[in-house]
């Protein structure tokens, strides 16, 4: 089974209105990040966060961990059109790094 | 910087034939990882290679696939006699150090379609 999974699978909003999906995973972990991959292309790293801290933001995104309830959340505030994307968390857990990816988040934003 | 660069970025192969895929790092990466998307699920890591030497290839199926990342060119991922199954999207990441903890830099993939 998959280290990281994501809820809900799909999440169809407003432009302006915020999107909020979560990451559980199921082992101890080093560092979770959050990726964004736009259909037909790679993906994109938008946010890591270590296992000691508990909020990041980078711009529009809010990035929490729960290391007692083995769960991160991603938050895009004020959505547009152009963050459609499937988003997908990825824990690292290895000794070296190896990305465990949940199945993703289909957002659509649309206008 | 070009970034990872990945080719061809679509292939089209007949079954039992060879598949090839090239990974060219960014500059400055020594550290190359090969994961397997198929069509509505996540990246499945498959290798992990640093010049010359295969870390760790957890993720790659025992038979057919076999990957390599040469003193000098690309890092290459090879699949021998293609079944319809291995029709997926196949990405290449490449970072500076191992643990690098500015996430991975990833290409825009290859898409393998087996007929």
């Amino acid at each position: 089974s998959q280290q990281g999974e994501e809820d809900p699978q799909a999440l169809s909003i407003q432009e302006g209105e915020n999107a909020t999906m979560n990451c559980s995973y199921k082992t101890s972990i080093n560092n979770l990040q959050w990726y964004r991959q736009n259909s037909g292309r790679g993906l994109v790293h938008l946010i890591l966060i270590r296992s000691n801290e508990r909020e990041k933001h980078s711009g529009r995104l809010r990035v929490t961990l729960d290391t007692s309830k083995k769960s991160s959340s991603l938050l895009i505030t004020a959505s547009r059109a152009a963050d459609t994307a499937s988003y997908f968390c990825a824990t690292d857990a290895d000794s070296w790094g190896k990305l465990q990816f949940g199945a993703g988040t289909q957002v659509v934003v649309t206008p | 910087n070009a970034g990872v660069m990945q080719n061809p970025r679509h292939l089209v192969r007949r079954r039992g034939q060879e598949a090839r895929l090239r990974c060219s790092p960014m500059k400055g990466h020594s550290h190359v990882y090969w994961y397997r998307q198929l069509p509505e699920e996540g990246l499945k890591f498959m290798v992990y290679l640093q010049k010359e030497n295969i870390i760790d290839e957890s993720g790659m199926p025992k038979e057919r696939f076999s990957a390599e990342f040469p003193k000098e060119g690309p890092s290459i991922l090879r699949i021998q006699q293609v079944v319809r199954g291995d029709s997926a999207a196949y990405f290449c990441a490449s970072s500076e150090t191992v643990l690098d903890n500015y996430g991975y830099t990833f290409g825009s993939g290859t898409r393998l379609t087996v007929v």
